[in-house]
């Protein structure tokens, strides 16, 4: 069976502290594919992430950067300088890989991430 | 990526009634997905929506509480059927709008008095 684990239920910084956020993930199978969402209040679902199991690269885009490892089966989130704008609940979410596409995906239970001016 | 629009965004509902929540897509897309997050809750698959075909359902979600259509690959609903309070919840739309990359409409909040 696939499993998300999210630990961290809520974390608090204040502006520009670095802060990182777990994801440990269960999977029998050999390939599969990893993402990061963001939920501000708004509600709506932000695409951040998506790393195939294959590729064990970590991968910097601005102040985000993402720690895939598999001997671990972790895929850690880092926000750099922190802003207000990042308070959020960031979900990580785990899928499949069906012929090299991705299906449903399985979500972790969240991490509130609370940035204080 | 794909741009998604769901109606209506928000509603209060009394029990026993039910509503028909829709997603549109700005692309054709082969796979839409229906997810329910209840209040402080993580996001669980209630069903994927194929063009042409049923829609499969996930553990514990029926097809008489949570019909589904999807006429065309860019549209789809989702009714709620005979509501309780327990169905209080967002509703979200999803699209695989590649092989890879999967986005998400801006849900749609049920209230259910």
């Amino acid at each position: 069976a696939q499993k998300v684990t999210q630990a961290q239920t809520e974390i608090s910084v204040v502006e520009k502290e670095d802060v990182t956020l777990d994801c440990v993930y269960e999977t029998r199978d050999t390939t599969y594919y990893l993402f990061w969402y963001k939920q501000p209040p708004s509600g709506e679902l932000v695409f951040l992430i998506r790393r195939n199991s294959f590729d064990e690269q970590n991968e910097i885009s601005g102040r985000y950067s993402w720690n895939f490892q598999k001997s671990t089966s972790s895929f850690n989130f880092t926000i750099t300088a922190s802003q207000v704008v990042d308070s959020a609940v960031y979900f990580c979410a785990l899928s499949k890989n069906y012929g090299g596409a991705t299906n449903k995906l399985i979500f972790g239970t969240g991490t509130l991430l609370a940035v204080q001016p | 990526s794909a741009v998604i629009s769901q109606k209506p965004s928000r509603d209060i509902c009394q029990r026993g009634t039910s509503l028909t929540i829709q997603c549109q897509v700005d692309s054709q897309v082969t796979m839409m997905f229906w997810y329910r997050q209840q209040p402080g809750q993580s996001l669980t698959l209630i069903a994927t929506a194929n063009q042409g075909s049923e829609a499969t359902y996930e553990s514990g979600f029926v097809i008489d509480k949570f019909p589904i259509s999807r006429p065309n690959l860019t549209f789809s609903t989702l009714t709620v059927s005979n509501m309780s309070p327990e169905d209080s919840s967002i509703y979200l739309c999803s699209v695989r709008a590649s092989s890879y990359e999967q986005y998400f409409g801006p849900g749609t909040r049920l209230t259910v008095t």
